[in-house]
């Protein structure tokens, strides 16, 4: 079972809005950036958000990634075929002597 | 442009040890900014930190995971390495080694392809 918690699947149609939920705790989320990961099939992960909310150069301005308390958001607007991946979230847990911890990832679909 | 690439053996017998290597090219390990990380994915599942290093050879590794990994870093070479220990079917899965946006944090921004390791007699 995953530290972080995210819903295993989420779809949308093109052109849709979807966001996918990344809940943790103050150890974590609550004290610490969250990051976001795409993995597209056969591939290695692709960092697409960082500290919270920050797009790495290259990353289309329809992601978008936000935090509350000890959630996080990730954000996909105007949602396209080459979206449907594997998504991660991420944080460093200062619980126990500290870890980095991913969420079980979540698995878009796009209809 | 940064590229990481990982190497080793691709079966390893149980109880025996588990053991890549972590080539990088197009930038230097020696950086006082990064570490340098190697992370896990069974086959079908989530991803899983293992441990990381910075470049004077400073580590820190997953807790549930500390017992039986050690990495260490060759900057002659420009390459980290990984063993793990006692392995068992639950360590088959692709292993990646990343580079690691610094402690106390989640960012992986640079990957290798992966390398999938399967344990097995």
């Amino acid at each position: 079972q995953s530290v972080l918690g995210q819903p295993p699947s989420a779809s949308g149609t093109p052109g849709q809005r979807v966001t996918i939920s990344c809940s943790g705790s103050r150890f974590n989320i609550g004290s610490n950036y969250v990051y976001w990961y795409q993995q597209l099939p056969g591939t290695a992960p692709k960092l697409l958000i960082y500290r919270n909310d920050q797009r790495p150069s290259g990353v289309p301005d329809r992601f978008s990634g936000s935090k509350s308390g000890t959630s996080a958001s990730l954000a996909i607007s105007g949602l396209r075929s080459e979206d449907e991946a594997n998504y991660y979230c991420a944080a460093w847990d200062d619980s126990l002597s500290g870890s980095v911890v991913f969420g079980g990832g979540t698995k878009l679909t796009v209809l | 442009q940064l590229q990481l690439q990982e190497s080793g053996p691709g079966l390893v017998k149980p109880s025996e040890t588990l053991s890549l290597s972590c080539t990088v090219s197009g930038g230097s390990i020696n950086t006082r900014v990064y570490y340098w990380g190697w992370i896990r994915q069974p086959p079908g599942k989530g991803l899983e930190w293992i441990g990381s290093i910075y470049y004077s050879g400073s580590t820190y590794y997953n807790p549930s995971l500390k017992s039986r990994v050690t990495i260490f870093v060759d900057t002659s070479k420009n390459q980290f390495s990984l063993n793990l220990t006692s392995v068992t079917a639950a360590d088959t899965a692709v292993y990646y080694c990343a580079r690691h946006g610094g402690a106390y944090t989640g960012q992986f921004d640079y990957w290798g392809q992966g390398t999938l390791v399967t344990v097995s007699s």
